[in-house]
């Protein structure tokens, strides 16, 4: 069974302060790694799909790399606007379709 | 590009009746459409898949006779809460693929029974 774990849960940041969000994953096959950003009371906007280990992929003050195992979400320099609720998700290799399987999240709270 | 709508993006209604929401995708062809269902703080659970032209695949546990799926059209699917209850009151959300990988998210509905 596909399995996703985000951590931590809740994340406390100052503007300006660098850090990274983590998303372990076990899949039998891995065809791609989705991240999104859900604001509350909204539908996940897509941000990033990695394929395969050692990609990285940027979009302004998020970078988005992948493992074997794990994926990170670097935020650099953040700001406010940034706080959101982070989701990743997997799509195995067997899966009919686009199905994925979604983590719990992190919170992100950037104060000014 | 790839934008996907519902409505309505807020329903109340009373127990016992029924509600339907739309889900569209506007600037694509979805050849494969999910909804998803969402408590306060938690992350999406998977309620169903419905390819165009076909009868949708429910998830384990999730009753077909109750939440009734209906994918007519590349660009249009419905999902009717029949004879809603409080406990049917969620988040509900809809996405969309064009048969690639990635799924695109409409903006949710908010749906209270009371």
């Amino acid at each position: 069974e596909d399995q996703v774990t985000q951590s931590p849960e809740a994340l406390r940041l100052q503007e300006g302060e660098s850090s990274s969000l983590n998303c372990s994953y076990t899949v039998s096959g891995l065809r791609g790694l989705f991240w999104y950003r859900q604001d509350p009371g909204k539908g996940p906007e897509f941000l990033f799909t990695l394929y395969s280990a050692g990609e990285e992929k940027e979009k302004e003050r998020l970078k988005a790399t992948l493992t074997k195992k794990e994926s990170f979400l670097h935020i650099t320099a953040p700001k406010p606007e940034d706080s959101a609720t982070y989701l990743c998700a997997v799509q195995a290799k067997e899966t009919s379709g686009s199905r994925l399987t979604f983590g719990e999240g992190t919170q992100l709270t950037v104060n000014p | 590009g790839a934008v996907v709508s519902q409505h309505p993006s807020r329903v109340i209604c009373k127990s016992g009746t029924s509600v339907k929401i739309e889900c569209r995708s506007l600037d694509f062809q979805a050849t494969t459409m999910f909804w998803y269902r969402q408590f306060p703080k938690q992350s999406l659970m998977l309620m169903a898949t419905s390819n165009e032209g076909s009868k949708a695949t429910y998830e384990q546990g999730v009753e077909k006779d109750k939440f009734l799926i209906n994918h007519a059209s590349l660009t249009l699917s419905t999902l009717t809460v029949t004879s809603a209850h409080p406990e049917d009151s969620s988040f509900y959300i809809c996405s969309a693929s064009q048969g690639t990988y990635e799924q695109y998210f409409g903006p949710g509905t908010r749906l209270t029974v009371t």
